[in-house]
């Protein structure tokens, strides 16, 4: 089966780093991705990582994965009060040939000044 | 095209009637995909569509929920006897038919059974 996990919150300061964590039980996910979504809206990809690599950066986003383990994070450097979301670590697994996004609960980021 | 459009995005219901929604996912995107949101959850898998071929059903679409894409194209998603625990987000999510790109969402039809 598949299942997601995700602690629901943290609260950062800003201007810190904030590190966001997953673990997955899908060994043949082959994409792991982070979503955020911001109060009544949908929700938007901010990155993805393929399962063959270990770390990828874009930007202030740093996703680190330990496949081993199954453990997947997000790194968001100078967290900013815009960036106040809840984030979801989503992992695939394969359908008839296709892939279908699993989604965690989602972690509230909460930015104080 | 702007994106995967939603309609409504609000719907307030009384128990038991029955509702429809609707999704248009991007353009030549052949990959639909309808989740439910609840409070405090992560969106839960609810059915999927390649081209109009309904591929993959969760456990928890109940035989009060139906969903089609007859051209290949929009997709909708009936709701009969509506219940209280139906009340939630309900999103859709398109994405193309290329090897496991990620899924792009729509704002969502919020239901309110009342």
């Amino acid at each position: 089966g598949e299942d997601v996990e995700q602690s629901l919150f943290l609260s950062v300061r800003e201007g810190d780093s904030s590190v966001i964590n997953c673990t997955y039980t899908d060994s043949s996910s082959t994409y792991l991705y982070w979503y955020k979504q911001e109060p009544g809206a949908g929700l938007q990809l901010l990155t993805y990582i393929f399962s063959n690599m270990d770390m990828k950066q874009d930007q202030r986003l740093t996703v680190l994965l330990n496949k081993k383990d199954k453990h997947l994070s997000l790194r968001i450097a100078d967290t900013q009060t815009g960036d106040s979301a809840i984030y979801f670590c989503a992992e695939t697994y394969a359908s008839g040939g296709s892939y279908i996004p699993t989604f965690g609960r989602g972690t509230s980021l909460i930015v104080h000044p | 095209d702007t994106g995967v459009s939603q309609n409504p995005r609000h719907k307030i219901t009384k128990r038991g009637q029955n509702v429809t929604f609707r999704c248009d996912p991007i353009s030549e995107h052949n990959r639909l995909y309808w989740y439910r949101q609840t409070l405090g959850q992560g969106p839960e898998f609810l059915t999927y569509f390649q081209n109009e071929a309904q591929l993959e059903k969760s456990r928890l679409l109940s035989d009060r929920f139906s969903a089609e894409r007859p051209k290949g194209s929009f997709s909708t998603l009936e709701i009969q006897r509506t219940e209280q625990g139906d009340s939630a987000m309900y999103l859709c999510a398109s994405s193309p038919q290329i090897m496991n790109t990620e899924a792009f969402f729509g704002q969502g039809t919020r239901l309110t059974v009342v």
